[in-house]
């Protein structure tokens, strides 16, 4: 079954700097890459997300890149702010028509004012 | 607000003891998705139900069960707690186009989650 890894677990950062947040997955299949945040005491939130079909994908200050053949994608935050500080999950689905979300462990962004 | 709702959000019980948990979907979504969140496991997928029927499992225990009723809300059923079940338990909807193996409609919001607690 499909299998992603997430790195780094923790990051931390100056306020106003940029963020990067690198996944792999397993199944070549896997077509639907989101990516989630997740604040204390609350359930993820998507942020953004990217298919397959798709290179990269932007909103304001956050992108997503995807490289098929690599078969690993990236979170990308710009303009970092305190509110930004969350746990971050990648996750992947579509591999053999499956709809289940397969996470990574997750990544603990710090933003240092 | 993700329009995900779940019910309780923390329960406390006791080993042995069973509890159920329930969630409603955002208006207009067929599927619903539970996972579960511990420390050691991360978020794990348990089960998904599109429009009343069991489409896919996980890793879910046999002691662990769930449902979809015709309105679409979905109940957790979990018997014989033991403490590794303490955990984070959350629904997700999504649109869930019956049939349609491309991702299209695979967009997953998440509920608030329900705290499990076995003493």
């Amino acid at each position: 079954g499909e299998n992603v890894e997430q790195h780094p677990s923790t990051l931390s950062v100056q306020e106003g700097d940029s963020a990067v947040i690198k996944c792999t997955y397993s199944d070549s299949a896997s077509n639907y890459f989101p990516w989630y945040k997740q604040e204390l005491g609350k359930g993820p939130q998507l942020i953004i997300d990217i298919r397959s079909n798709v290179g990269e994908k932007k909103d304001q200050r956050i992108a997503v890149t995807l490289n098929k053949t690599a078969k690993h994608f990236s979170l990308h935050i710009t303009e970092t702010q305190p509110e930004d500080s969350a746990v971050y999950f990648c996750a992947a689905s579509g591999g053999q028509g499956a709809q289940k979300l397969v996470f990574g462990q997750g990544t603990r962004l710090t933003i240092n004012p | 607000d993700s329009g995900v709702t779940q019910t309780p959000k923390h329960l406390i019980t006791a080993t042995g003891q069973r509890v159920t948990l329930r969630c409603s979907p955002r208006s207009g979504d067929l599927s619903v998705y539970w996972y579960q969140q511990s420390l050691d496991q991360g978020l794990q997928f348990l089960i998904q139900y599109y429009n009343g029927e069991e489409r896919a499992k996980g890793n879910i225990l046999e002691r662990f069960s769930a449902q979809q009723f015709p309105d679409l809300h979905s109940e957790l059923n979990l018997s014989s707690l033991e403490l590794g079940d303490s955990a984070l338990y959350f629904c997700a909807s999504s649109v869930g186009v019956r049939g349609r193996a491309s991702s299209t409609y695979n967009e997953q919001f998440f509920g608030p989650g329900t705290r499990l607690t076995v003493l």
